[in-house]
């Protein structure tokens, strides 16, 4: 699986947008951009994925780079709930690869 | 809709013994995978099930195997138990594993060996 890169911790005040980087150079045609997120005493949970184009969802957005090198999670207002370690994941989209492969994250932490 | 089950949350074993977890996917879910977490190597693929067979599988010894049943349940055993096979086992199912479906996962079942 090729491999991505995120800062090891961010933090964000309550209320406030939060910008997950994660920077994926060796990306393939094929890899979809995936992000988990996993909360204190909990197993990972889906967040949101994407191929080229933006997309969002009831939890997030997900930007990618026109040149599909680098994506950005976005959190429109962060809660102190949102405080977790996030996970960029790329996955093959050809057909039986199922596996993810986490990295170390960014652990995100929300103040008040 | 019920989420992903696991059992027990918590276990405690000691060196030599044998361990066996289980697993319940969502319903309709056809693919389980199986992932080891700790401190110094994070979260790591040990093995996929769909439809009864081993898709998948990750760079662990022998001693950890699994299987999975005809309504999807799945069980992961561990053999000869050893100091560093404590970690928190999580299991994650999908709908059929495409590399594009989410993954969804049970809050896991914690293993200590003493």
């Amino acid at each position: 699986d090729a491999k991505t890169t995120q800062p090891n911790s961010m933090e964000s005040n309550e209320e406030e947008p939060v910008h997950l980087p994660c920077n994926h150079s060796t990306i393939s045609g094929t890899d979809y951009i995936h992000w988990y997120r996993q909360l204190p005493s909990q197993g990972p949970e889906y967040v949101i994925h994407g191929l080229t184009s933006n997309v969002n969802n009831r939890m997030a957005s997900l930007a990618i780079a026109e040149d599909r090198k680098s994506s950005t999670l976005i959190l429109h207002r962060a809660t102190l709930r949102d405080a977790a370690v996030y996970y960029c994941i790329l996955r093959e989209n050809t057909g039986t690869a199922s596996k993810l492969t986490f990295g170390t994250g960014t652990r995100l932490q929300v103040t008040l | 809709k019920a989420g992903v089950t696991q059992t027990p949350r918590y276990l405690i074993k000691t060196r030599g013994q044998q361990v066996t977890l289980s697993c319940s996917p969502i319903s309709g879910h056809r693919s389980v995978s199986w992932y080891q977490q700790t401190p110094g190597q994070g979260l790591q693929f040990l093995f996929e099930y769909f439809s009864e067979t081993q898709r998948n599988k990750g760079n662990f010894p022998g001693r950890f195997s699994g299987r999975q049943f005809s309504n999807s349940r799945s069980e992961m055993n561990v053999s000869t138990l050893e100091l560093g096979d404590s970690a928190l086992y999580l299991c994650a199912s999908s709908l059929g594993g495409i590399g594009n479906q989410p993954q969804h996962f049970g809050d896991g079942t914690r293993l200590s060996i003493l």
